[in-house]
């Protein structure tokens, strides 16, 4: 198994370029979510998805979109970037359902940097 | 919303010696996780507890379940220079989101 995939490990935009941060799991998960990491911050929720065609917001959604149409994928995009949108975005995933324990496998995490 | 007040922000310490660190809440969570995350790297899970009271161990590491399920701690024994990361608390009840802590940075002086 792969585990939580995540393409690309580093991004350069520029203010007002969309792009989508690419996330995929191999091990059936129902359950998949996007954190954006700062520094002090600790990781903050963007959005996530208990299955496929099911989305909710986290945390911190403004700026960014989500869809789930299949169970191994979960992209994020980014419409129009902004600088205060530069971070490190994981992507996890875990099973999902009653009395299932929400144990989170992290993928290896994008760098995006918004110029 | 809810959140996790963990403690230290940082730590330095001195190979060998052991390190505790925790995480509050003023909210009732019914799982509590601990996640190491090595730099440049996502984080990793280290331990996850279930039950209010449970103590854990993995190799080194000593988790605990606080009684109220309001808290957790993490006990790291003679500690050595690959402990050196940040540190997480996570907790959540049912399948809510996981909510985290801001982190505990470890830095291990050799």
């Amino acid at each position: 198994n792969a585990g939580v995939t995540q393409t690309p490990k580093f991004q350069v935009l520029k203010t007002g370029q969309s792009m989508t941060l690419q996330c995929a799991q191999d091990m059936n998960h129902e359950y998949m979510s996007w954190y954006r990491q700062d520094p002090g911050m600790g990781l903050r929720l963007i959005h996530y998805s208990v299955g496929a065609g099911i989305t909710d917001q986290g945390e911190v959604p403004n700026g960014y979109n989500v869809s789930r149409s299949t169970t191994e994928d979960f992209p994020l995009r980014l419409l129009s970037a902004a600088p205060s949108q530069t971070s490190v975005y994981f992507c996890a995933s875990s099973r999902s359902g009653p009395g299932v324990v929400n144990e989170q496998f992290f993928g290896p995490g994008t760098r995006l940097t918004v110029l | 919303g809810q959140q996790l007040n963990q403690s230290p922000q940082s730590m330095f310490i001195q190979e060998g010696e052991d390190v505790s660190m925790n995480c509050t809440s003023s909210s009732i969570f019914n799982t509590w996780l601990w996640y190491k995350q090595d730099p440049g790297e996502g984080p990793v899970l280290l331990i996850a507890l279930y039950k209010a009271g449970e103590l854990t161990s993995n190799g080194r590491l000593t988790a605990q379940f606080g009684i109220t399920r309001k808290d957790s701690f993490l006990n790291i024994s003679a500690s050595i220079p690959s402990d050196v990361g940040i540190y997480f608390c996570a907790a959540n009840s049912g399948n809510t989101p996981l909510v985290f802590g801001k982190g505990t940075r470890l830095s291990v002086i050799a």
